[in-house]
């Protein structure tokens, strides 16, 4: 099992409507959590980061995090065709400076 | 993070040469780390550092050598290039505030 597990899409949902990346991991003592974002031919960018159960809004983003059931998704409200990317989930294990990425989903967002 | 730059940005280069990349960060990160990105892989821990002249192995250092002789600076050498180190090439560096990491611009490498 890989330690972080994204579905590698695409995900296709039109403009305006609400899209949902799920993100699933493997290490139960996990403590922070971030969402890249990552166009074609460019560096990731990091998005949200959150490191507590529970949701965390950030203009059109929220992040919501399940310890128990380890999973942390992002919300993209209001989709733009400017959103279309690739988002990447990545985990870090508590205690060390090393994170894990996903492979990553790539999001495609319909004019 | 335009704190983090990264040179050359292509290069090209045959099997058996030596390469170098380079990382250069005036955010003052202390830990700083190389990454290989592949499709169907993702991003992949090559070396980081965790300070001048401490570095540790990542999940595919094989072939790979870093140095870091100051805080600015962390270089990945290829001792002799192969066709499979053929990938676009990732620095990042962590604000230790948030554990956050921010990357640099890339480089893609070609062996031929």
């Amino acid at each position: 099992q890989k330690e972080v597990e994204q579905n590698s899409g695409p995900l296709s949902v039109p403009e305006g409507a609400i899209a949902s990346l799920n993100c699933t991991y493997s290490d139960r003592v996990s403590q922070s959590f971030f969402w890249y974002r990552q166009y074609s031919g460019k560096s990731p960018e990091l998005i949200m980061s959150i490191y507590s159960n529970g949701d965390k809004e950030d203009g059109r983003f929220t992040a919501q995090l399940n310890k128990a059931s380890q999973y942390v998704s992002l919300l993209i409200r209001d989709s733009q065709p400017s959103d279309s990317a690739t988002y990447l989930c990545a985990v870090r294990v508590g205690g060390y400076q090393k994170v894990t990425f996903g492979t990553g989903t790539k999001l495609q967002v319909i004019p | 993070d335009a704190g983090i730059t990264q040179s050359p940005r292509h290069k090209v280069t045959e099997t058996g040469t030596p390469v170098t990349l380079r990382c250069h960060q005036t955010e003052n990160h202390r830990y700083m780390y190389w990454y290989r990105q592949d499709p169907g892989h993702g991003l992949r821990l090559i070396h980081y550092s965790y300070g001048v002249k401490d570095t540790d192995k990542g999940e595919v250092s094989d072939g790979y050598s870093v140095s870091r002789s100051k805080t600015e600076d962390f270089l990945l050498t290829l001792e002799s290039a192969t066709s499979s180190q053929t990938s676009v090439y990732f620095c990042a560096g962590t604000d230790e505030e948030y554990n956050e990491q921010f990357f640099g611009p890339g480089t893609r490498l070609t062996v031929l």
